[in-house]
Formats: structure tokens, C-alpha cells, sequence
């Protein structure tokens, strides 16, 4: 299937920091999508990205759909304890969905 | 706001037996889905339906798993004979016609194979 490499692993910030994760893809897709997914929930969609260099933002969280149609980035500004879950990254070609390996993040109060 | 809903949210089996996932995608959609997520890994895809018919399955989704919408609310996940490598979480999702357009997950059902 197909690889979505998202990075970093894991993060830990301290709150009122800015945080950024990114994932890259070998294939282009048409969808990126960014999850938020909490201890024992299902994914909760945060932003969704429908064009090549499209900037959206939902709040304290800005997302961008590379050029190249193979990246994405979501950005925290001014984290807070409540952002703590794992940031899932998916791609979209058609009728199927690709999630990237998540990104931990830890704040510290 | 109309939400995915999955039954039971934790079932336990013994390794060999039969096992039904069952889930209530949102109901003006037309494409639902089922992922797995083994503890601590990333959510896999296992297979999409459209139309009554699967429309895409993943390499996990072998002979014994099966997928069906028997009414017009609920769609299932049958594990036909379980082995211990199939707990895991497992998320329904589903969304409306318009390509592209995101998934809503259910909170999953967490099956633990004895």
C-alpha cells in the first residue's frame, strides 16, 4: 500500500509553543487530511486541503497542500494542554484514504 | 451533529471463533469504510464500500474477514474464525458521495482475541 511518512515521531513542547509536523508521500493525492485522535476515541477530522498550495486554517491550526501534491504540514500555534493526542496526516487518490504513522504530542503545562 | 456510531465499544473473543463488528454510518452517506488500528500503530485501511458492493480491500483484508450492509443503517464486519494477531482497534467510517470529501470515524470497537 501506499507510504506516508510523517514526522516527527513524537514531539515535546512546552504549552505556548508553536508546533509543526509534516508528511510526504511518493504519490500525489487530490485530499490531505490531518486527524486529531485521542486515548480510546475514533479520528476527529481537523482540516481538509482540496488543491495543490491550498493555506487553511481552522483556529490555532493553519494546514497547507504542498505544490507538489506529495506534503502537507500542520501547524500549532500556541499550543495548549488540551492539544496532547497523536495528529494522524491522510492522503486521498479516489475512493481510498492513506494515513501517515502520526505524530505523539506531549504539552507541558 | 449526526456522528458514526460502532457496537460493542470492546468485545472479547476466543482465538478461532466468529466475531461481528457492527457500525451506523451517517445516514445521507454513501461510502463507508473499515480501518484497523493495532495499539500504538498507525489506523490501516482494510476496505471500502459503495453501492452495496466493496469497492477497494487492502492486502489485510483476506478470506476471513467479510463486510455487509444487511438494512439500510447498518454496516458489519465479520472476522470469521479470530486469531490473536486481530486485536486491534477497529474504526468505521463513512462520508457522502462527493469525491474527495473527508471521513467521519466512529470511536471504534476495541476486540481483544483470547
Amino acid at each position: 500500500g501506499q507510504q506516508l511518512n510523517q514526522s516527527p515521531q513524537s514531539m515535546f513542547i512546552q504549552e505556548g509553543e508553536d508546533v509543526s509536523m509534516n508528511c510526504t508521500s511518493s504519490s500525489i493525492f487530490n485530499t490531505w487530511l490531518w486527524y486529531k485522535q485521542d486515548p480510546g476515541e475514533g479520528p476527529v477530522l481537523l482540516i481538509a486541503l482540496y488543491k495543490a498550495g491550498e493555506l487553511t486554517s481552522n483556529g490555532r491550526l493553519t494546514a497547507q497542500f504542498g505544490i507538489t501534491r506529495k506534503d502537507s504540514f500542520l501547524n500549532i500555534s500556541a499550543s495548549i494542554p488540551s492539544d496532547v493526542g497523536i495528529y494522524f496526516c491522510a492522503g486521498s487518490f479516489g475512493n481510498q484514504f492513506y494515513f501517515g504513522t502520526g505524530t505523539s504530542l506531549t504539552v507541558i503545562p | 451533529e449526526p456522528e458514526v456510531t460502532q457496537t460493542p465499544s470492546h468485545q472479547v473473543t476466543q482465538m478461532g471463533q466468529e466475531v461481528i463488528l457492527r457500525c451506523v454510518p451517517i445516514s445521507n452517506h454513501l461510502y463507508f469504510y473499515w480501518y484497523r488500528q493495532i495499539l500504538g500503530q498507525k489506523v490501516e485501511f482494510l476496505v471500502s464500500f459503495y453501492n452495496n458492493e466493496i469497492s477497494e480491500k487492502s492486502e489485510i483484508f483476506d478470506d476471513q474477514f467479510s463486510v455487509e450492509r444487511p438494512d439500510g443503517s447498518n454496516f458489519t464486519l465479520k472476522i470469521r474464525s479470530t486469531k490473536l494477531e486481530d486485536s486491534a482497534m477497529y474504526f468505521c467510517a463513512s462520508r457522502n458521495g462527493r469525491m474527495g470529501q473527508p471521513q467521519h470515524f466512529g470511536d471504534g470497537t476495541r476486540l481483544s482475541i483470547l
